[in-house]
């Protein structure tokens, strides 16, 4: 049962163009969403974050909206450069109690940025 | 150090071999976790840390698993009788835990140890 998806393998974008990688989740219990980057052989960078009770969190050339009805999030990164080339993950928390931080991730999006 | 160490980077074991996977996360961190990603997965979560004791070990897949904080900092997670289907990057994560402010909970990921069971 996956309960973060996301839906496409890989994006490819020209450099300096928008960025745009989207996250679904089944769970509604989550209530804390983050996006990680990874480059190969390195452990997941955490990149932006926003809590259920916003709709948008913005960081510099990274913004992520969280559509709650639809159980969806996205990250927009604009522009894109070619330093901006990993594999992105989606990751949700429930949060409280014994669970606190406890992430569960989706599969994953490479993202190439071509110059 | 800095961030979260993990060692060895690689690990090549036989069949029916025991190993341990070191995590040493960074200095203050009270919440350590263990992940495992697979090859074209995302991380999978297995135990969660809250200093010395194990508050939610519900990713373990089974009781071949098993890890420990002894002293509330350094981790080991040890593997009995590894099989080849625990071929996987496993991760060690740790992060600041204070009261209940969402901005502690950011987890900060090791490089990782690459397993591999021949």
């Amino acid at each position: 049962d996956q309960q973060v998806k996301q839906n496409s393998p890989s994006l490819s974008v020209q450099e300096g163009r928008i960025s745009i990688l989207n996250c679904d989740y089944t769970n509604s219990m989550f209530d804390y969403f983050l996006w990680y980057k990874k480059y190969p052989a390195e452990g997941p960078t955490f990149l932006i974050s926003i809590s259920s009770i916003k709709d948008k969190n913005e960081d510099g050339r990274f913004t992520v909206f969280l559509n709650k009805s639809a159980k969806h999030l996205s990250l927009h990164i604009v522009p894109s450069q070619p330093g901006d080339s990993a594999v992105y993950f989606c990751a949700a928390s429930a949060g409280g109690g014994t669970s606190y931080g406890k992430l569960t991730f989706g599969q994953g999006t490479i993202l190439t940025v071509h110059p | 150090g800095a961030g979260v160490s993990q060692t060895p980077s690689n690990k090549v074991t036989e069949k029916g071999k025991y190993v341990e996977l070191r995590c040493d996360p960074i200095s203050g961190h009270t919440a350590l976790y263990w992940y495992r990603q697979s090859l074209g997965q995302g991380p999978e979560f297995l135990i969660y840390f809250q200093g010395t004791g194990a508050a939610d070990d519900s990713g373990l897949p089974n009781d071949r698993f098993f890890a420990v904080r002894p002293e509330g900092s350094v981790s080991t997670l040890k593997i009995q009788r590894t099989e080849r289907g625990d071929s996987a990057v496993y991760l060690c994560a740790s992060s600041l835990i204070g009261g209940t402010g969402w901005s502690n909970t950011e987890a900060f990921f090791g490089q990782g140890t690459r397993l591999t069971v021949v």
